[in-house]
């Protein structure tokens, strides 16, 4: 397993600022996941993050708006730019094993923002 | 492209009933399917994984979930409900990316245990 540190825990914001999660894992992994799971609902993936180069956005999510950072292979950073009350969320970190097809993923503990 | 749906967002039961939760996938390619726990205020715990092995596969805290191909169903189980199983459930199915594991969650599904 995996075990994987997100800071900070939880934050509340002020609308139109910007907050940096980050995210360490105790291995080194190729892959790294970052997760939005708004309240009530399910966990969405916002992108992928390889070591070396820009991370792949999934439909719905761009750069300017969640601009992530993979310097080395056991840490990644996502921030949340110029937040609105809409980017209450859990975001949640992600890691697999690598070179196995079935593997589970890892979570972190998450980090819950609130933006007011 | 693949999906999951999860029958009911909030099932209750009482303390030592029969615990069912019900997901359906649908997936272009043979599934990896994953069952994973959320406690209040924390991350997700996995649960138990279908790795093509066995059509039954049993997981931790007593839970297990049977494949059903012919149903595309991965239906979760425990014969007797415990007070510390109230939390939310979230099945997934994977896409293998060539290093990782991009999971799609479904909606999830709230379960409430009573005396």
């Amino acid at each position: 397993s995996a075990v994987i540190s997100q800071k900070p825990s939880r934050d509340i914001c002020q609308r139109g600022t910007s907050l940096t999660i980050q995210c360490q894992v105790d291995s080194q992994v190729t892959m790294m996941f970052w997760y939005r799971q708004q309240p009530g609902q399910s966990l969405t993936l916002i992108a992928t993050a390889n070591q070396g180069s820009e991370a792949t956005y999934e439909s719905g999510f761009v750069i300017d708006k969640f601009p992530i950072s993979r310097p080395n292979l056991t840490f990644s950073t996502l921030t949340v730019s110029n937040m609105s009350p809409e980017d209450s969320s859990i975001y949640l970190c992600s890691v697999a094993r690598e070179g196995v097809l079935n593997t589970e993923a890892f979570f972190g503990q998450g980090t819950r923002l609130t933006v007011v | 492209a693949q999906s999951v749906t999860q029958l009911g967002s909030h099932v209750s039961v009482s303390e030592g009933a029969l615990v069912l939760l019900r997901c359906n996938y649908s997936s272009s390619v043979p599934p990896y399917l994953f069952w994973y726990v959320q406690y209040p205020n924390q991350g997700l715990q996995l649960l138990l994984k279908y790795t093509s092995a066995a059509t039954l596969v049993k997981g931790i805290n007593g839970f297990e979930a049977e494949f059903k191909k012919s149903e595309t169903s991965f239906h979760l189980t425990k014969p007797s409900a415990h007070m510390s199983d109230a939390a939310e459930y979230f099945c997934a199915v994977s896409a293998f990316t060539g290093g990782g594991n991009k999971l799609t969650f479904g909606t999830g599904t709230q379960l409430k245990v009573e005396l």
